[in-house]
């Protein structure tokens, strides 16, 4: 089956720029997409078709997509990003696709 | 605003049978395909089931295929998770979440899901 690859732990100093990456085959040809999720919360979308932002998501947060990884930083780090975070993206089983999730990324804010 | 509010979890046993329901509104739920996604206790997240917008077009994860039935009634802003054969691994969170399309998967068709619900838990023990 199809697996997105994350690391599983990032930590940034307050102020500093966080990077977290996915990797996939397929993510060359099928877009990727990030989500948020604090504990106890729900996840939110933070960034969408590798590199758009949804309204109400800070500047700080942006997309980039370079061959099979995708990369979702986070500029200027804020103690309220300290978070899990998902990226997401499709891909082809047979005739049927499938939506795939990452296995996530703890963003500790040291 | 947008809702979506989840109902139905609890505790079942092995073998036994569950409905999931999501109550919906804030918008044209008949706009959009719709999605389960699941999440273990310490866990990440696990995609489950899609619907479109119409319910002619449904798709499984492989680990949910044919125990689970994913369904919807548009004239009731509704969406379900008929859950049979239940096992310990599905034991989680579950969250209905919108997609960004009308159907799944099509050629230049590209789903994301936002928003989501707060989900309902399922525990699955004997």
């Amino acid at each position: 089956s199809y697996e997105l690859t994350q690391p599983p732990s990032v930590s940034v100093s307050p102020g500093q720029t966080a990077r977290i990456t996915c990797s996939g085959d397929a993510l060359p040809n099928q877009y990727a997409y990030w989500y948020q999720q604090k504990p106890g919360q729900a996840p939110i979308l933070v960034i969408y078709k590798d590199t758009e932002r949804p309204s109400g998501i800070p500047e700080r947060f942006s997309g980039y997509s370079s061959g099979t990884i995708v990369t979702l930083t986070i500029s200027g780090v804020q103690a309220e990003d300290e978070a899990d975070y998902f990226c997401q993206s499709a891909h082809s089983s047979g005739n049927y696709p499938q939506l795939v999730f990452g296995g996530g990324t703890k963003l500790t804010v040291l | 605003e947008v809702q979506l509010v989840e109902s139905g979890g609890g505790l079942v046993q092995p073998g036994r049978s569950l409905r999931l329901s999501c109550a919906v509104s804030g918008f044209t739920f008949d706009d959009y395909a719709m999605h389960w996604v699941r999440q273990a206790p310490g866990k990440g997240l696990e995609w489950v089931a899609g619907i479109s917008w119409n319910g002619n077009y449904i798709v499984y994860a492989d680990s949910v295929k044919g125990r689970f039935t994913i369904s919807r009634d548009n004239a009731k802003n509704s969406l379900y998770l008929q859950m049979n054969s239940l096992r310990p691994e599905d034991t989680a969170l579950y969250y209905c979440t919108k997609d960004s399309a009308s159907t799944i998967g099509a050629s230049g068709i590209h789903n994301w899901f936002d928003p989501w619900g707060q989900g309902t838990l399922v525990t699955v023990s004997s």
